[in-house]
């Protein structure tokens, strides 16, 4: 079975310009989460989301960001207007059960100059 | 205090030997915990799950839970270079059970 998959692998963008990041879950899984990971601050969770709803997105840095799940295997996250201090890698990890263990996508690399 | 504690490191082992790397959490009714191991551009790798306290063994890696004093550790066996990497300890807390939070990380570094 496929694990989970993440597009693009690498972005870069200029200052102001949208960025969607894309992910989708492992064939099966409920629950979706979204980090971001920077050598400052470590692996920071932003959103994550459960049966579809979003359950605490009190991780989300501020308006710029946005994530939607339209269905129960993809979900995507939205910078809007992109700013250099969004440079990170981001992950989105899916799980099966409350309390059980997460399997994180291959990263998305995003570069904003 | 962080939710979530782990030395930063970096921690450096020889080839051969025993790498212990340890995590500490402040939920005392947190149930689920986590290894995960990360290289260097690399994503998050889940490599241990403990449930109950006690010992539990894949391979080369022992998981270690004592809930009472509330800390959870990994212990490889037989280190080899192809371990070194940066373990990322997670815990599942009672006060949000959907969520798992990460320490953040410890790097090890296999010499041979």
């Amino acid at each position: 079975d496929a694990g989970v998959i993440q597009s693009p692998r690498h972005e870069v963008t200029e200052m102001g310009q949208e960025v969607t990041l894309r992910c989708k879950l492992i064939s099966g899984h409920n629950s979706l989460f979204w980090y971001r990971q920077t050598m400052m601050r470590g692996l920071e969770l932003l959103i994550y989301f459960n049966n579809n709803v979003p359950i605490d997105d009190s991780g989300m840095p501020e308006d710029r960001f946005s994530a939607k799940m339209p269905n129960a295997s993809f979900s995507t996250l939205k910078i809007q207007p992109s700013e250099p201090r969004d440079s990170a890698v981001y992950f989105c990890a899916s799980r099966y059960s409350q309390g059980g263990e997460q399997y994180f996508g291959p990263g998305t690399r995003l570069t904003v100059t | 205090q962080k939710e979530v504690e782990q030395n930063s490191g970096p921690l450096s082992v020889p080839e051969g030997a025993i790498a212990s790397l340890n995590c500490t959490y402040s939920d005392r009714g947190s149930q689920s915990f986590f290894w995960y191991r990360q290289y260097s551009g690399k994503s998050p790798e889940l490599i241990m799950s403990i449930y109950s306290n006690g010992d539990k063994e894949d391979g080369r890696f022992t998981a270690q839970l004592n809930k009472a004093s509330q800390y959870v550790s990994l212990l490889i066996r037989d280190s080899q270079p192809s371990d070194s990497a940066t373990y990322l300890c997670a815990v599942n807390p009672y006060s949000s059970a959907s969520k798992i939070i990460f320490g953040s990380g410890t790097r090890l570094s296999i010499r041979p």
